[in-house]
């Protein structure tokens, strides 16, 4: 089955540590990025990659990083300069349907701070 | 910049009735994509519904249709004969066509209670 994987369902993270959340996609895509989503709100984009070896900020890119080497894979690292960090973390991969261009999310991981 | 409104946080439903859900937004361009995504109590994000904006026929897929009025920049979603299922947050999003980001922009959400 084609899909977006993203582990671990759970991430706890402690004081001054980098913590990394996976995101794996069988879709053949492109584009794949990653949201924020903080209690009741939308998601907000954190980093971008349209084509393996690049990747751009998005609007809270600030304690983010990525890293984009093999097409199926983006991977998101949550630094100790991210102060608030507990949230919901999905991650998406956008490619062409029925004439359309649409992103399709992955189950996502909720990080806390212990 | 582009901007999406939800102006109702909560809505509730009787079984089997009919249901819609409003959201608006904001841009200078012509050319993009409206979606409304549906995230359940698990929190995973599914696609509903797309709407190209230079298509002027309302998407539809099986219970769900939209509203699209390109002028006054509306876009509401309705669920006919409502499902203990279709309770979820749901989503408003917009897309440009010609980004080179492919960048979505999200509504704050309006919570759906379906009730038996």
């Amino acid at each position: 089955d084609g899909g977006i994987t993203q582990s671990p369902k759970y991430l706890f993270r402690k004081e001054g540590q980098n913590v990394t959340l996976s995101c794996e996609q069988n879709l053949n895509h492109d584009a794949m990025y990653w949201y924020r989503q903080d209690p009741g709100q939308g998601l907000r984009l954190i980093y971008y990659s349209q084509i393996v070896n690049d990747f751009q900020k998005g609007d809270i890119a600030e304690g983010y990083s990525v890293s984009r080497e093999k097409k199926e894979s983006f991977p998101l690292t949550v630094t100790s300069a991210q102060k608030n960090p507990t949230a919901f973390y999905l991650c998406a991969s956008s490619g062409w349907q029925g004439g359309g261009e649409t992103q399709y999310f992955g189950p996502g991981t909720r990080l806390l701070v212990l | 910049a582009q901007t999406v409104t939800q102006s109702q946080p909560e809505m509730s439903v009787q079984e089997a009735e009919t249901v819609t859900l409003s959201c608006t937004y904001d841009t200078s361009e012509s050319n993009y994509y409206l979606f409304w995504y549906k995230q359940p109590p698990s929190r995973q994000m599914i696609l509903v519904i797309r709407q190209e904006a230079y298509k002027q026929q309302n998407a539809t897929e099986n219970r769900f249709s939209v509203n699209f009025q390109k002028a006054a920049k509306s876009f509401s979603l309705k669920i006919s004969d409502s499902q203990l299922g279709d309770t979820a947050m749901y989503f408003c999003a917009f897309m440009l066509r010609s980004s080179n980001t492919g960048k979505l922009i999200f509504g704050q959400g309006t919570t759906l209670q379906v009730k038996p």
